[in-house]
């Protein structure tokens, strides 16, 4: 499971309310991602990750900050929750090569 | 599990058979190609990649195929079982505008596999 835990697991918020993601490793890696999956598309990168205090948008990153202050954990945060943020969100992690590995995931619903 | 399996291509395949699942791709540029597995509730789960270099690769039960003139990829399963039923999803490796490289994920196909 390439050491990879996500919290919470799940989460029901209202619209407005800021929300705050973790994704935990355990391995030292580098490179950490965050996706959101939902119905009809594909795995949109949000943001991700290349080393401590180092990061980029991704193709959906609006609407969406994150921070990484030490190498095994990397937080995604909706500031004001929105009900188009209602979705699954993975993290994942880069390997030696180009495949990444993924967490367990957090399904989010705003109300 | 999540409802992400919805409105997904779906192949049923005989409990023994082998399962072929397909993959086009756009970019004419990657050069590195991923196959995933998710079961439901689950995240992906890395199956086996190729790099453009090759056409074939095989792993244990599976085998990648990558046919690069006609953008096309594609994942055989041999004797395919209960625990193959699952969403299955391919991804190439593209480059943003910015010079990084990027995994581009598919929408996936359902497998069921039939006892």
């Amino acid at each position: 499971d390439a050491g990879i835990t996500q919290s919470p697991r799940h989460k029901v918020t209202e619209t407005g309310t800021p929300v705050t993601l973790r994704c935990h490793q355990t391995e030292n890696h580098r490179y950490m991602y965050w996706y959101r999956q939902d119905p009809g598309h594909g795995l949109r990168l949000i943001h991700y990750s290349y080393g401590v205090k180092d990061t980029d948008k991704g193709e959906v990153s609006d609407g969406y900050s994150v921070s990484r202050s030490k190498t095994e954990d990397f937080l995604l945060t909706l500031e004001s929750a929105t009900s188009s943020q209602t979705s699954v969100y993975f993290c994942a992690i880069k390997g030696e090569s180009y495949e990444q590995y993924f967490g367990p995931g957090t399904r989010l619903t705003v109300t | 599990g999540e409802s992400v399996g919805l409105h997904l291509p779906t192949l049923s395949v005989q409990e023994g058979d082998n399962s072929i699942i397909n993959c086009a791709y756009s970019n004419s540029a990657s050069d590195y190609f991923i196959w995933y597995k998710q079961e439901s509730g689950k995240g992906p789960q890395f199956i086996i990649d190729i790099r453009s270099n090759m056409d074939k690769r095989q792993g244990q039960r599976v085998t990648v195929l990558l046919n690069k003139t006609v953008k096309h990829l594609s994942l055989q399963i041999a004797a395919t079982q209960p625990g193959d039923s699952a969403v299955y999803f391919c991804a190439d490796l593209t480059q943003t505008n910015y010079g990084n490289n990027r995994l581009a994920f598919g929408k996936g196909n359902q497998v069921v596999v039939i006892p």
